[in-house]
């Protein structure tokens, strides 16, 4: 059993370009969280997701970033216009449709860097 | 959601119990307490997660006294393999969302 993929591993960006990371949750998990974290400082949620819906994205810059979870593919978070203030690793995490008590599986993390 | 407290850092020996003791003056009835690891360049792994009295796994035990307002991670004689950052968070019920501390950064010294 696979665990979360995520992809690219690393990502390099120009300002101004957009930046698409991907997130394949672990079989028959239905839930993505996406945090972000800068170095040495924790993790920082972001957005939280079920299949077709966004459930909280209380984390989420206001502009420029978005996220989506289709009902068939990986997650996407997607970052337009990358300013060097957007490097950053990345992190994805699935938890099952069914859990009662939150328990995360993340995987290794996309490390985006913006020149 | 409960806000954790943790000390920023620690250091042991190798072969020594390490015991890492996270507040959370604020949990909820229906939260459950669960800690990860973190090495470098890795998401976190989970280790343990209890709800109240001790758990113990293969890796850790966790120890949360009756009011349950904080718990102690005891990583038995830890390796250096052990140097990592350990997150304490509060949480649970379906939809809730975890909240990642700065977490406690063990160095492990031979």
């Amino acid at each position: 059993n696979a665990g979360v993929m995520q992809n690219p591993r690393h990502l390099v960006r120009r300002r101004g370009q957009e930046a698409r990371l991907r997130c394949s949750p672990m079989k028959g998990h239905s839930h993505v969280y996406w945090y972000r974290q800068l170095p040495e400082e924790g993790l920082k949620f972001m957005v939280y997701l079920q299949k077709e819906n966004i459930i909280d994205e209380s984390g989420m810059p206001k502009e420029r970033f978005s996220a989506e979870f289709p009902k068939e593919g990986p997650s996407i978070l997607r970052i337009q216009q990358v300013v060097r203030g957007d490097s950053a690793a990345y992190f994805c995490a699935s938890s099952p449709p069914d859990a009662t008590n939150e328990k995360l599986f993340f995987g290794s993390g996309t490390q985006l860097s913006v020149l | 959601l409960a806000k954790t407290t943790q000390p920023i850092s620690m250091d042991s020996y190798e072969g020594q119990e390490v015991n890492i003791t996270c507040s959370h003056n604020n949990i909820a009835t229906n939260d459950y307490i669960t800690w990860y690891q973190q090495f470098p360049s890795q998401g976190p792994r989970f280790i343990i997660q209890g709800y109240k009295t001790k758990v113990t796994n293969e890796v850790a035990s966790l120890f949360i006294p009756a009011d349950r307002k904080s718990s102690t991670l005891s990583l038995p004689r830890v390796s250096l393999s052990d140097t990592a950052v350990y997150y304490c968070l509060v949480g649970g019920g379906g939809t809730d969302k975890l909240i990642f501390g700065t977490g406690t950064r063990l160095q492990v010294f031979p």
